[in-house]
């Protein structure tokens, strides 16, 4: 499974969007990009996957680079309620396990 | 639809005791995976059940066992406890496998603290 890189930490105000940036420079053609967070004390929490498209959902959108390196989770509209641990998570098939890093500590202030 | 439920909340043990942690997956779910995670650090993949067989392992020693049931839920149990297996245990099920497009859905973990 490629290696992911995130920033450790990041500020966002509240009402406005976040943008949390992911590189995955050695991702393969069949390796998803996941993306999970982890409130405080509780289990991660699934947000959006994709593979080459850009992806949209209720809680977020995913934007893939065309050479699929890097990738952005955007939250649109951040509110306190998503102040959390976010995982960028590289996976490959035949494998069900997730390969967490340190991930990004977002910060929403008000 | 219940989700991923896990007992207990939380457990106290000592060096040298056994403890087996419970997992009941999300309705339709047959594949429950086991993660461990140490204070400030990420979740670390333990195994993978599907069908009641381990299907996936990752770097931990043979003291960390599991069980699938008939009903898909999932048995963690650790051995020879050691104060380094202090941590929050998180089960994970997801449906149809191990398909790398199918999402994980995580229970709230359960805390256990070796003394």
């Amino acid at each position: 499974d490629a290696k992911t890189t995130q920033p450790p930490s990041m500020d966002c105000a509240e009402g406005r969007a976040a943008n949390l940036p992911c590189n995955h420079s050695t991702i393969s053609g069949n390796e998803y990009v996941y993306w999970y967070r982890q409130i405080h004390s509780q289990g991660p929490q699934y947000i959006i996957h994709g593979l080459k498209n850009n992806e949209t959902n209720e809680m977020a959108s995913l934007i893939i680079t065309e050479d699929r390196k890097s990738s952005t989770l955007i939250l649109p509209h951040a509110t306190l309620r998503d102040t959390a641990v976010y995982y960028c998570i590289a996976r490959s098939g035949n494998t069900g396990k997730l390969i967490f890093g340190q991930g990004t500590t977002l910060q929403v202030k008000p | 639809e219940t989700g991923v439920t896990q007992s207990p909340t939380h457990l106290i043990k000592t060096r040298g005791q056994q403890v087996t942690l419970r997992c009941s997956s999300q309705s339709g779910h047959n594949t429950v995976s086991w993660y461990q995670q140490a204070l400030g650090q990420g979740p670390q993949f333990i195994f993978q059940y599907y069908r009641e067989e381990e299907n996936g392992r990752g770097n931990f020693p043979p003291r960390f066992s599991g069980l699938q049931f008939p009903n898909y839920s999932s048995e963690l149990n650790v051995n020879a406890l050691e104060l380094d297996d202090s941590a929050l245990y998180l089960c994970a099920s997801s449906p149809q496998g191990i398909q790398q497009y199918n999402e994980q859905f995580f229970g709230p973990g359960t805390r256990l603290t070796v003394l």
